[in-house]
């Protein structure tokens, strides 16, 4: 079983609708919960992290967290052209905060 | 804004040969990471230095594959002989110690093409 587990897609959502993205993980240990963006031939860069269960919102942006069933997901509402990209779930492995695991990723296409 | 520098941006070569990967990053930050993206997948954990000291090197593959940093500041990436498996795109990272977000810093990256 994968660390970190996402589906690759790709995922294809229309212009101004919620865009879901799913992740699971496998360290129960697990505190700290990321998802990076990735445009292609870029680097990833952070756009969330969450550390307890619920939801925590930053603009179009929501990140999700159930510890209990080991997922973390993001919604983008209003998607956006612009948000067509790979989005990478990571969680912090045995090493603690500051050791990632990233999952495959998954490729969203925003259809204008 | 303080950026994670690496290079080359692009680097050819044949199998066999060697190749290096430098890394400069972020001032201030003391933990410094070499990931390793194979296209379509996400990237993997290469090493993990905090200072000069390696924290983690266990997917890091020893036989051909050595990373330091000397001075805990820059680091260098060597692999050597290359074969046609590595080519990827290696991913240098830094962060602050003292985060509490554990954000990770990305360079751009370098793109190796083994022929």
């Amino acid at each position: 079983q994968k660390e970190v587990e996402q589906n690759s897609g790709p995922l294809s959502v229309p212009e101004g609708a919620i865009a879901s993205l799913n992740c699971t993980y496998s360290d129960r240990g697990s505190q700290s919960f990321f998802w990076y963006r990735q445009y292609s031939g870029k680097s990833p860069e952070l756009i969330m992290f969450i550390y307890s269960n619920g939801d925590k919102e930053d603009g179009r942006f929501t990140a999700q967290l159930n510890k209990a069933s080991q997922y973390v997901s993001l919604l983008i509402r209003d998607s956006q052209p612009s948000d067509s990209a790979t989005y990478l779930c990571a969680v912090n492995g045995k090493g603690g905060a500051q050791k990632l695991v990233f999952g495959q990723g998954t490729r969203l296409t925003i259809n204008p | 804004e303080a950026e994670v520098a690496q290079s080359p941006r692009y680097k050819i070569t044949e199998k066999s040969q060697a190749v290096a990967f430098w890394c400069d990053p972020i001032s201030g930050h003391a933990t410094l990471y070499w990931y390793r993206q194979i296209l379509g997948q996400g990237p993997e954990l290469l090493v993990q230095f905090q200072d000069e000291s390696v924290v983690d090197d266990s997917q890091l593959p020893k036989d051909r594959f050595s990373a330091e940093r000397l001075k805990g500041v820059d680091s260098t990436l060597k692999i050597q002989p290359a074969e046609l498996g590595d080519s990827a795109m290696y991913l240098c990272a830094s962060s602050y110690s003292g985060s509490n977000t554990g954000e990770l810093f990305f360079g751009e990256g370098s793109r190796l093409t083994v022929l």
